[in-house]
């Protein structure tokens, strides 16, 4: 296990397609996030587990993005009828478990990059 | 609201050149974390360092060095004789310590370019 694993890597749909990615974190890592990466930005915040639960949301994660972590391992992204606006790299990091007063850096996957034509 | 600001878009520098990539940081909480991020072309972001608020001792690994100054809200980072395998783009991120999910606020990032 050397890091965190996406797949796929490159994603391409025609628009109202439904699209889902996969994400594996570090083994020991107990929390998990998404994150979403357009052209020029820097990562935006998505969604955080930790464990099997979902804790977070953000505003961005509209009714058309789900995320589920079943038994606390790996996690799935999955969009509904995809629009041209989801075209972005998605991203998925791992922490360990976070003790009083500490915070463990998060490792981020390869990403997935998906287009919606 | 956490915001974080990197104010150079895009740097270009001759190899061996020093070169400083700043960061500002907005937050109201006191307790805080900082982070550097590496970008290759690759896409991959590579962990390069975290800093918690408390502790404003400048830190040197190899060629890089970060001087955080709070009074400023400033985390800038220095590569010191830079190399063409530094060219990358640089994310400056902030971490709020409340019990939450400690998520990411990153800025939009600095480009750097070493030419040989």
């Amino acid at each position: 296990d050397t890091g965190v694993s996406q797949n796929p890597r490159h994603k391409i749909t025609k628009r109202g397609q439904n699209v889902t990615f996969r994400c594996d974190p570090i083994s020991e890592h107990n929390r998990l996030y998404w994150y979403r990466q357009t052209l020029g930005q820097g990562p935006e915040f998505l969604t955080y587990f930790q464990n099997e639960a979902q804790l977070e949301k953000s505003r961005l994660l509209s009714d058309r993005f789900s995320a589920e972590r079943p038994k606390g391992s790996f996690s799935t992204l999955e969009i509904q009828r995809t629009e041209q606006g989801d075209s972005a790299m998605y991203l998925c990091a791992s922490s360990g478990k976070r003790l009083a007063g500490s915070s463990y850096e998060q490792y981020f996957g390869p990403g997935t990059r998906l287009t919606v034509t | 609201a956490q915001k974080v600001t990197q104010a150079q878009t895009e740097i270009s520098v001759v190899e061996k050149e020093d070169v400083t990539l700043d960061c500002v940081y907005e937050t109201r909480d006191t307790t805080y974390y900082l982070f550097w991020y590496k970008q290759p072309p690759s896409g991959e972001l590579v962990f390069l360092i975290r800093r918690n608020s408390f502790d404003e001792q400048n830190e040197i690994s190899g060629r890089y060095s970060w001087n955080f100054q709070k009074s400023t809200s400033s985390f800038n980072f220095t590569i010191t004789a830079s190399q063409v395998v530094d060219s990358a783009v640089y994310f400056c991120a902030l971490s709020e310590w409340q019990g939450g999910s400690e998520k990411l606020v990153f800025g939009k990032g600095t480009k750097l370019t070493v030419n040989p």
